[in-house]
């Protein structure tokens, strides 16, 4: 079975900092990938997916992630975060399988708080 | 800009009573997505609807969870009898076909759950 692990559950920075939040999954197959953000009070969105092509993905807001096949990771990215960028971040996973209907596999979310 | 309905978006019921949570995906969408998000978790899917077919609730705890899409369209996910264990979030989401295709999914808000 597929897993999905995001590296931190928590993350405090300033604005202006950059952000890095790690997500490595495991499947040997093909794979698609996500990430989701929740802000405050709103809906699930998505920020970026890679399907195939270039590994480097660039997202709204400013956010990219590069998917790393030989590492299992797809690691997001911000260069300099702003307070509207507090939220929690999923990583989520879709491998295929005969038997998996391409269902979307998340990881545990990381709350990502940013200071004035 | 079209969003997937949810309602109702809080319910507290005493354990061991039933409960239904309503869900109106995007206009056109043929897949249809419930899933529990538990407190400090990222959602895992229940069942998966393609039009007016389940196509995997094998997360779905069957003696108590029951789901229906039946005209394709809307859909009712409901719990019988409610344990504390069922406390958490409930998100139904929607995609023109599943997520391992080019379509993204299509989150609502959501309905928090609290057994008592």
């Amino acid at each position: 079975a597929q897993s999905v692990s995001q590296h931190n559950h928590h993350v405090i920075l300033s604005e202006a900092a950059s952000l890095e939040l790690g997500c490595n999954y495991s499947y040997g197959g093909t794979v698609n990938l996500f990430w989701y953000v929740q802000y405050p009070g709103q809906h699930l969105q998505l920020l970026l997916k890679y399907f195939s092509g270039d590994p480097l993905v660039k997202g709204i807001k400013g956010f990219e992630a590069e998917f790393i096949k030989s590492k299992f990771s797809f690691n997001l990215r911000k260069p300099s975060v702003q307070w509207s960028d507090t939220a929690e971040y999923f990583c989520a996973v879709n491998g295929w399988a005969t038997d998996s209907w391409g269902k979307l596999q998340f990881g545990a979310g990381t709350q990502v708080v940013v200071t004035p | 800009e079209a969003e997937v309905a949810q309602s109702p978006r809080y319910k507290i019921t005493e354990k061991s009573q039933a409960v239904a949570f309503w869900c109106d995906p995007i206009s056109g969408h043929a897949t249809l997505y419930w899933y529990r998000q538990i407190l400090g978790q990222g959602p895992e899917l229940l069942v998966q609807f393609q039009d007016e077919s389940v196509v995997d609730d094998s997360q779905l705890p069957k003696d108590r969870f029951s789901a229906e899409r039946l005209k394709g369209v809307d859909s009712t996910l409901k719990i019988q009898p409610a344990e504390l264990g069922d406390s958490a979030m409930y998100l139904c989401a929607s995609s023109l076909l599943w997520a391992g295709s080019s379509y993204e999914q299509y989150f609502g808000p959501g309905t928090r759950l609290t057994v008592t």
